[in-house]
């Protein structure tokens, strides 16, 4: 069945670091969607990508979807404390089903 | 807009005993929704497609008679845990396709519920 895998599972910067998560997946998505959940929290929707090597930002956070729409990756600059959280990404491949990549955990350290 | 709650947002039950899980979208209909289970410091797996009006279809390797689900409206759908052991200990989460939506893609997410079985 459909996979999609994240790398790295953990990461821990220095506030003010740069931080990137890889999102790969077994088969084409038709989108790609990213969360993030808060400790303790609920995955909360973050953007969507749609179209081919599209590349998105919400301010320090890029997002890009590769051009054979397998893969994807989120960049956040100049990491703050509150950016602390796991970040998954989740496509639909040719059903209506969402399926969660694994997710990167990012640490923050002041 | 596009509310989807969920309830109770935790629970603790005794081993044996059955919950039941509510998800509700409450500014908008939805005649699908998804049911997907959290444990901890893992992702979010999909259990089941809850179709209202029609049986769901779960994923493989999740058993149907003992996450019983019903979408009776448009607006409700709810997961039963029967029989609950410890290893169904986890996080719930359900999720709702707004029907007046363009884009099958769009999803929204409730909060969670929190399930402890002792």
């Amino acid at each position: 069945g459909q996979q999609v895998m994240q790398i790295p599972q953990y990461q821990h910067v220095q506030e003010g670091e740069d931080f990137t998560t890889y999102c790969n997946s077994s088969t084409t998505l038709s989108n790609i969607q990213w969360y993030k959940q808060r400790p303790g929290g609920h995955p909360v929707f973050l953007i969507q990508l749609v179209k081919s090597g599209e590349v998105k930002k919400q301010k320090r956070l890029t997002f890009q979807f590769g051009e054979a729409k397998k893969n994807s990756s989120l960049h956040i600059t100049a990491t703050q404390t509150t950016d602390v959280g796991t970040y998954f990404c989740a496509g639909h491949g040719n059903t209506d089903k969402l399926i969660f990549g694994t997710g990167t955990r990012l640490q923050v350290f002041p | 807009g596009a509310v989807v709650s969920q309830h109770p947002s935790w629970v603790i039950c005794k081993s044996g005993t059955s919950v039941k899980i509510e998800c509700r979208s409450l500014d908008f209909q939805a005649t699908t929704m998804f049911w997907y289970r959290q444990f901890p410091k893992q992702s979010l797996m999909l259990m089941a497609t809850s179709n209202e009006g029609s049986k769901a279809t779960y994923e493989q390797g999740v058993e149907k008679d003992k996450f019983l689900i019903n979408h009776a409206s448009l607006t409700l759908s709810t997961l039963t845990v029967t029989s609950a052991h410890p290893e169904d200990s986890s996080f719930y989460i359900c999720s709702a396709r707004d029907i007046s939506s363009g884009s099958w893609n769009e999803q929204f997410f409730g909060p969670g519920t929190r399930l402890t079985v002792l």
